[in-house]
């Protein structure tokens, strides 16, 4: 696609349910990665890929978060007994490589509730 | 200590004025520097890369001090669609630090 997708656009979930957010990367970027921005802060790491490997992922909070990238292509953040400190908008990100730059999604905002 | 510190306003300035705004990274492994913009529930974008040169784009001018540790963007001619929050970014290899963003509203 022209862009970077992803999908929901907004998710409202009840604690202690399981989320899975979708991203769609730029066709042809090696590199994709996911980043979590609460209200009035900047966006904060939270895993690299670089093709289907996660190169990076030292910026997952905790166990419950987890993300594949199963074919180099579309990439998916799994949140497991998700927690109101959950909420956030979750951006994703990918670039032709490893230290191009970045092209973001509008984002999935979720909201536990 | 943040690793990437901005004031994060709110400024206030009116059409036409001139505004800078200021950033200090503490990695002084960082490579490469840039400033995002972000509009009320959208997406970052990129505005500028940063370099110890200096470099400018039309009405934005972006500095680099690599012994201060410090970045720089300024605006010239604020006009009213600038109002947005602008993200100061470091980076290593391929992750992006990003400061809290400043806040600039541009008033009629």
């Amino acid at each position: 696609g022209a862009g970077v997708s992803q999908t929901p656009s907004n998710k409202v979930t009840e604690k202690g349910k399981y989320v899975e957010l979708r991203c769609d990367p730029i066709s042809g970027h090696t590199a994709l990665y996911w980043y979590r921005q609460s209200l009035g802060q900047g966006p904060e790491f939270l895993i690299y890929f670089q093709g289907t490997g996660a190169a990076d992922d030292s910026g997952l909070p905790n166990d419950r978060f987890f993300a594949v990238r199963p074919e180099g292509s579309v990439s998916t953040l799994k949140i497991q007994r998700t927690e109101r400190g959950d909420s956030a908008v979750y951006l994703c990100a990918s670039s032709l490589t490893k230290g191009d730059g970045y092209t973001f999604g509008s984002g999935t905002r979720l909201t536990v509730v | 200590r943040k690793e990437v510190e901005q004031d994060p306003g709110p400024f206030n300035v009116p059409e036409g004025a001139t505004v800078a705004f200021n950033c200090t990274y503490s990695n002084s492994a960082s490579q490469s520097f840039f400033w995002y913009r972000q509009d009320c529930r959208k997406e970052p974008k990129l505005l500028m890369s940063v370099y110890s040169s200096g470099n400018e784009d039309g009405r934005f001018t972006a500095q680099l001090n690599r012994a201060s540790q410090y970045i720089s963007l300024l605006i010239r001619d604020s006009k009213l669609s600038d109002s947005a929050t602008y993200l100061c970014v470091a980076s290593g290899t391929y992750k992006y630090i990003f400061g809290t963003g400043t806040r600039l509203k541009v008033l009629a």
